[in-house]
């Protein structure tokens, strides 16, 4: 199993302005994701982090708006750039496999 | 293209009775079946795993079945407490993690 820590918990943000989420994972991973929950709605696959590399977007996410770092198996970060409060939702880092992944406690994002 | 689910949305039962939330899924080939309790503003937490070749998995009170030919699962919760009033998720893998909508459980008092 792995731990999953994520900075901050919460934050609430004005319109047009950025933040940045940070996920730690307490031993090597191969797979890092992050996941987005608006309210009432299911988790969505935003992209999966990759080491080294250019993250992997799912369809209707793009790196202009969610730019994705990974520097080492064990950290990555999530930026939501420009935020609108259509962005306010609960943002979730995962690792592990993409069978078997553990969840962090999340981000609630509030954009006013 | 892989749909999961949840039925019902949502569900209030008084304390000490069992209940079942049901999950369906659009495609079979899956690996594995989770089910996760996300308590309000927080992450998720799993439940119980059941691989493509298992037919349930057994935790305490919270046991979870999966017939993959039908495209269903079950979990069902024993002698329901307050504390196990939460949102109830169920998410299938193939080439990705697929979450259904969830199920929101209040238990009575």
């Amino acid at each position: 199993s792995a731990v999953i820590s994520q900075k901050p918990s919460r934050d609430i943000c004005q319109r047009g302005t950025s933040l940045t989420i940070q996920c730690q994972v307490d031993s090597q991973v191969t797979m890092m994701f992050w996941y987005r929950q608006q309210p009432g709605q299911s988790l969505t696959l935003i992209a999966t982090a990759n080491q080294g590399s250019e993250a992997t977007y799912e369809s209707g996410f793009v790196i202009d708006k969610f730019p994705i770092s990974r520097p080492n198996l064990t950290f990555s970060t999530l930026t939501v750039s420009n935020m609108s409060p259509e962005d306010s939702s609960i943002y979730l880092c995962s690792a592990g496999r993409q069978e078997t992944q553990y969840f962090g406690p999340g981000t609630r994002l509030l954009v006013l | 293209k892989q749909e999961v689910t949840q039925i019902p949305a949502a569900l209030s039962v008084p304390e000490g009775e069992n209940l079942v939330l049901n999950c369906s899924f659009t495609d079979s080939a899956i690996y594995n079946l989770q089910w996760f309790r996300q308590d309000p503003g927080k992450g998720l937490t799993s439940l119980l795993l059941i691989q493509s070749s298992q037919r349930e998995q057994t935790s305490g009170r919270l046991n979870a079945s999966l017939d993959k030919s039908s495209g269903r699962s079950t979990l069902y919760i024993a002698a329901s407490q307050p504390g196990d009033s939460a949102t109830y998720l169920c998410a299938v893998s193939d080439d990705k993690i697929i979450f259904g909508k969830g199920t929101r459980l209040h238990i009575l008092p």
